[in-house]
């Protein structure tokens, strides 16, 4: 079962908009994980921000996390057609016991078109 | 030279074939994962490694099987492919601080099994 669920499915926008995406989780996680794939290229990490942040910068992108939740956005400002791509959200699980389960547990993935 | 590496990129077989898809890192990391996308379910785990002698088995482990030969090396096989294997197979690598970090993917092995 997915832990991690993206919204929107699919995006579309012009060059120079802003793009958000939403992701959507079920159990208490350590972190929260956005990557970016183009199309059937391996998956590149954008930003990781842990479950004591609120929000968190880099360059462009704007993460924010919210526990009580369990969500999480991803912001891209001034987007240009170089962003076109697919967004997945992927969380690291807290255990109950502490620690984590040692790997990540991926969406669906929201996949973002935009045009020049 | 890419740090994680993945073989064959690409590969079309036939049902009931034995394949292996095989997966080397120069990044040093203790931790190797295999996971499968599909179209519309974007990626499951198929199983990690936390080190060579530490292998588990991920969501979707029926009908496959890994091998950590070394530190850097993690092949996953198929030991009788079917159609409904016919996916793209990722490779990624972590270090590890006590929680899940970033994951460092290879470029994918597209596998069709006809």
């Amino acid at each position: 079962s997915q832990q991690g669920e993206e919204d929107p499915q699919a995006l579309s926008i012009q060059e120079g908009e802003n793009a958000t995406m939403n992701c959507s989780y079920k159990t208490s996680i350590n972190n929260l994980q956005w990557y970016r794939q183009n199309s059937g290229r391996g998956l590149v990490h954008l930003i990781l921000i842990r479950s004591n942040e609120r929000e968190k910068h880099s360059g462009r992108l704007r993460v924010t996390l919210d526990t009580s939740k369990k969500s999480s956005s991803l912001l891209i400002t001034a987007s240009r057609a170089a962003d076109t791509a697919s967004y997945f959200c992927a969380t690291d699980l807290f255990l109950n016991y502490g620690g984590s389960q040692g790997n990540l547990i991926f969406g669906k993935g929201t996949k973002l078109s935009v045009k020049p | 030279d890419a740090d994680v590496t993945q073989t064959p990129r690409n590969r079309i077989t036939k049902t009931g074939k034995r394949i292996m898809l095989e997966c080397s890192q120069t990044k040093g990391h203790d931790r190797m994962y295999w996971y499968r996308q599909d179209p519309g379910l974007g990626l499951r785990l198929i199983y990690y490694s936390f080190d060579v002698k530490d292998i588990n088995k991920g969501e979707i482990s029926d009908g496959y099987s890994v091998s950590r030969q070394a530190q850097a090396k993690f092949s996953l096989s198929l030991e009788s492919a079917i159609p409904n294997q016919t996916a793209l197979y990722f490779c990624a690598t972590s270090d590890f601080a006590g929680v899940t970090g970033e994951l460092f993917f290879g470029e994918g092995s597209r596998l069709t099994v006809l």
